[in-house]
């Protein structure tokens, strides 16, 4: 079975100033690995995902996220965080092997900008 | 095309009551997946549904039951309601049908249920 765990629950920064979100998970076999972001009163939105490949992965609004197979982590980054990414956000994983594979989320980080 | 559409958006239930929460899928999707969120928690599986049948199950009794349709959609059905069950509960879906998870899910707005 697989496990996620976020280090952080809450991570407050300043406007403008970097940002990483750490993921570990466990697992006996291969994984896909996701970051979901979710803004107050909504549902969760896939933010990216490590399915193969290249072990650094991108969105479209400048998060990145590193697959580290020897570290079991799936660690987010933003170079330059903006007042609009405050939001919670799961790392969530799933086994590439089974046939009807589940995703299982950890627990959240709030990531909260100041100004 | 419409997303993932839950319903109703909000809902007060009696401690001992019976619900009936449901989704429809994103156009193209076969898979629905349910899951509880507790306040300041994160997503917690409850079960998934494929071909009309439930194909996966979290941790969850039996008094959480679903239900998925020729046509996709899917309900949650939870008997017995207790106070504890008070959650926001979310409905994914996903193509694919055998690896779906590989996919990532859409999710729907969710449904907070209160339970009094």
């Amino acid at each position: 079975a697989q496990s996620v765990t976020q280090l952080d629950s809450q991570v407050p920064v300043f406007e403008e100033a970097p940002v990483e979100l750490r993921c570990n998970y466990s697992s006996s076999v291969s994984v896909y690995l996701f970051w979901y972001v979710q803004y107050p009163n909504q549902g969760l939105q896939l933010l990216l995902k490590y399915l193969s490949g290249s072990t650094l992965v991108e969105s479209i609004n400048g998060f990145e996220a590193e697959f580290n197979k020897s570290q079991t982590s799936f660690h987010l980054r933003k170079p330059s965080v903006h007042i609009s990414d405050t939001a919670e956000y799961f790392c969530a994983v799933s086994d590439s092997y089974s046939s009807a594979s589940k995703i299982i989320f950890g627990s959240g980080t709030r990531l909260s900008i100041r100004p | 095309d419409a997303g993932v559409t839950q319903s109703p958006t909000h809902l007060i239930k009696t401690r001992g009551q019976q619900v009936t929460l449901r989704c429809s899928p994103k156009s193209g999707h076969d898979t629905v997946s349910w899951y509880q969120q507790a306040l300041g928690q994160g997503p917690q599986f409850i079960f998934q549904y494929y071909e009309e049948e439930e194909r996966q199950r979290g941790n969850f009794p039996d008094r959480f039951s679903g239900h998925q349709f020729p046509n996709y959609s899917s309900e949650l059905n939870v008997n017995a309601l207790l106070l504890g069950d008070s959650a926001l509960y979310l409905c994914a879906s996903s193509p694919g049908g055998r690896w779906s998870g590989n996919y990532g899910y859409t999710f729907g707005s969710g449904t907070r249920l209160t339970v009094v």
